[in-house]
């Protein structure tokens, strides 16, 4: 069945350091692929998503890339912020209705100043 | 943004007991939500979908039985976990779909998750 993969936490950074968190996924047809965050005490919020190959989804200063070719979905954003720190899901959907959602494990960021 | 809350955030329970979750989308109507777990080092998992005024869809291998949800309102959703037993200790998070048409329709709102443990 279809599944994500993402890298174990936690990720460790300075402040304005660079992030890169990985995500590889499986699955059978042409999923819609997102990220979401989770701030301490909070539910998960969609941070950013893309629908098909080669799209970037953006947003806060994050980013990621539909790579169909490496079945590749990676989070990355130039300088982080303490305010970042949060656990990140990465998750896709067999199509654009998100009913279902297959989620990575998370990975939890932590940003030190 | 629309929010999502769950109570309680954490609870424990003796085994053999039963325990209720509560989802509640607090300013939008939700015919929609939906009930996951995540295992320690594991990814969330669907355990079922909850519409409004009808029964629930569970996914394969969740016992409907044992995870009774109740979708009795637009604003609300309950997890009653029946005979907790230790191996149910998880973390539980519900998710609502606003209910419009359009591309709003499609946006879901987590709630903040409950930790459950069985002792």
């Amino acid at each position: 069945g279809d599944s994500v993969t993402q890298m174990e936490g936690p990720v460790t950074l300075s402040e304005e350091a660079f992030l890169t968190i990985n995500c590889t996924y499986t699955a059978t047809g042409y999923p819609s692929l997102f990220w979401y965050v989770q701030y301490p005490g909070e539910g998960l919020q969609l941070l950013l998503k893309a629908t098909k190959a080669d799209d970037k989804g953006s947003n806060k200063g994050f980013e990621a890339t539909y790579r169909k070719e490496t079945t590749s979905f990676h989070l990355e954003k130039g300088s982080v912020q303490v305010s970042d720190s949060a656990v990140y899901f990465c998750a896709l959907s067999e199509n654009f209705n998100t009913d279902k959602l297959i989620f990575g494990t998370g990975t939890r960021l932590q940003v030190f100043p | 943004g629309a929010v999502v809350s769950q109570h309680p955030s954490w609870v424990i329970c003796k085994s053999g007991t039963s325990v209720k979750i509560e989802c509640r989308s607090l300013d939008f109507q939700a015919t929609t939500m939906f009930w996951y777990r995540q295992f320690p080092k594991q990814s969330l998992m669907l355990m079922a979908t909850s519409n409004e005024g009808s029964k629930a869809t569970y996914e394969q291998g969740v016992e409907k039985d044992k995870f009774l949800i109740n979708h009795a309102s637009l604003t609300l959703s309950t997890l009653t976990v029946t005979s907790a037993h230790p191996e149910d200790s998880s973390f539980y998070i519900c998710s609502a779909r606003v209910s419009e048409t359009g591309d709003s329709g499609n946006t879901i709102y987590f709630g903040e998750g409950s930790w459950l443990t069985v002792v």
